[in-house]
């Protein structure tokens, strides 16, 4: 069965640090998504991503959170100055039409 | 964001018994998912559903969309140990494709 492909699994970065976490989504499909979800809390929305443009983002993306789909098949989330608060599971998603999202396993970021 | 609320909260079943565990919204959703997510795991899609009164099932798991558009249902039937983990509803309005996730319910079966 087609997967969501994530890497690294799990990266722990200096305080200030850039991070960037990738995503390689299913060969077919057209939408793709960055969630997030604090240790214990629900997933939250980030940002959509489709036809090469961010389509939606929520009030947690802000300047510091950038998205690139550079090659046609890497997903990318990059955060430029990383903050404590910003330690938490990041999963990446991809959709083809209407059907719900397939979710790669995560990566998980720990600022310290 | 829209705000999913999901109860129970957690569940602490015996092996066979049943579950049920539902999604309550105060806005109106086009499709709801409901995902079980595993420790350290991302969420795996378990259902997904587009109509108003919509009953889905698969294999001992079954799952309603409300009549209202406002809530959603997931059922259980003979739960099993590997059914442990945190049961998360979604819900897409009718515009945005984004999903909002829910609370999530947390099951325990003891075996």
């Amino acid at each position: 069965e087609p997967e969501v492909t994530q890497t690294p699994s799990h990266q722990v970065t200096q305080m200030g640090q850039e991070v960037i976490l990738r995503c390689v989504p299913i060969s077919n499909h057209l939408y793709f998504y960055w969630y997030r979800q604090i240790l214990g809390q629900k997933v939250e929305f980030l940002v959509s991503f489709y036809n090469n443009e961010i389509s939606e983002k929520s009030e947690i993306f802000d300047d510091q959170f950038s998205v690139e789909r550079p090659d046609g098949s890497n997903f990318t989330l990059k955060i430029r100055s990383t903050k404590l608060e910003d330690s938490a599971m990041y999963f990446c998603a991809s959709r083809q039409g209407n059907y719900g999202y397939t979710f790669g396993s995560g990566t998980r970021l720990t600022v310290v | 964001g829209q705000q999913l609320n999901q109860s129970p909260q957690s569940m602490f079943i015996q092996e066979g018994e049943d579950v049920s565990m539902n999604c309550t919204s105060s806005s109106i959703f086009n499709t709801w998912l409901w995902y079980k997510q595993d420790p350290g795991e991302g969420p795996v899609l378990l259902i997904a559903l587009y109509k108003a009164g919509e009953l889905t099932s698969n294999g001992r798991l079954t799952a309603q969309f409300g009549i209202t558009r406002k809530d959603s249902f997931l059922n259980i039937s003979a739960s099993i140990p590997s059914d442990v983990g945190i049961y998360f509803c979604a819900g897409q309005l009718r515009t945005g494709n984004q999903f909002y996730f829910g609370t999530g319910t947390s099951l325990t079966v003891i075996p």
